[in-house]
């Protein structure tokens, strides 16, 4: 089955700094990418998503890249306030065989000192 | 909509004693997935269901049952509950298929002692 590494585990940034997480997977048929930030006692919420098809997307301060031959994918926060402090998750899928489900990264604790 | 709700948010168990973890969406969707997060850990993958009557396991569905005789309810049961199963308690849901984003509940805290 597929198989997810992320890194790293923890990961602290001066406010305004750039913050990069970075995952492998080993499926390479995997072809949906989502990332999910949970904040402190809270329910894990996507926060972007990127499909094989495409190398990057972006979204105001965030973006996403994929590199399908070498079967990684990062996510970028620009300019990080204090409130990007959070566990970011990274998961992957291949929705053409039938896996009907994600399998996430072990996550990444993002803390932004003001 | 109230979309992914989770009862209890809290629960204290003795080794041995079971209890169903309740889930239901009111969003219509099909799937619905059931997974623990240990402390510092990321998310495992109990069961999940692609639609009412059809289940099947994840990553880690040993000492779990699972339901689904609704669209909107997927009850967790655990049966002669063991320290290991400490953890919190995540059911999330999607329209079609994992390609779709998860919405998550609010979590339950289990400890088991």
């Amino acid at each position: 089955g597929e198989n997810v590494e992320q890194h790293p585990s923890t990961l602290s940034v001066q406010e305004g700094d750039s913050a990069v997480i970075k995952c492998t997977y080993s499926d390479s048929a995997s072809n949906y990418f989502p990332w999910y930030k949970q904040e402190l006692g809270k329910r894990p919420q996507l926060i972007i998503d990127i499909r094989s098809n495409v190398g990057e997307k972006k979204d105001q301060r965030i973006a996403v890249t994929l590199n399908k031959t070498a079967k990684h994918f990062s996510l970028h926060i620009t300019e990080t306030q204090p409130e990007d402090s959070a566990v970011y998750f990274c998961a992957a899928t291949n929705s053409d065989t039938g896996r009907r489900a994600l399998t996430f990264g072990s996550g990444t604790r993002l803390q932004v000192q003001p | 909509n109230a979309g992914v709700t989770q009862t209890p948010k809290f629960r204290i168990l003795k080794i041995g004693q079971s209890m169903t973890l309740q889930c239901a969406q009111d969003m219509n969707h099909n799937y619905m997935y059931w997974y623990r997060q240990d402390p510092g850990m990321g998310l495992k993958l109990i069961y999940y269901s692609v639609g009412a009557g059809i289940t099947d396991k994840g990553e880690v569905p040993n000492g779990y049952n699972v339901s689904r005789s609704t669209t909107e309810d997927f009850p967790l049961r655990l049966e002669l509950a063991a320290p290991s199963q400490t953890s919190v308690y995540f059911c999330a849901s999607s329209y079609r298929a994992a390609v779709y984003e998860q919405y998550f509940g609010p979590g339950t805290r289990l400890t088991v002692t």
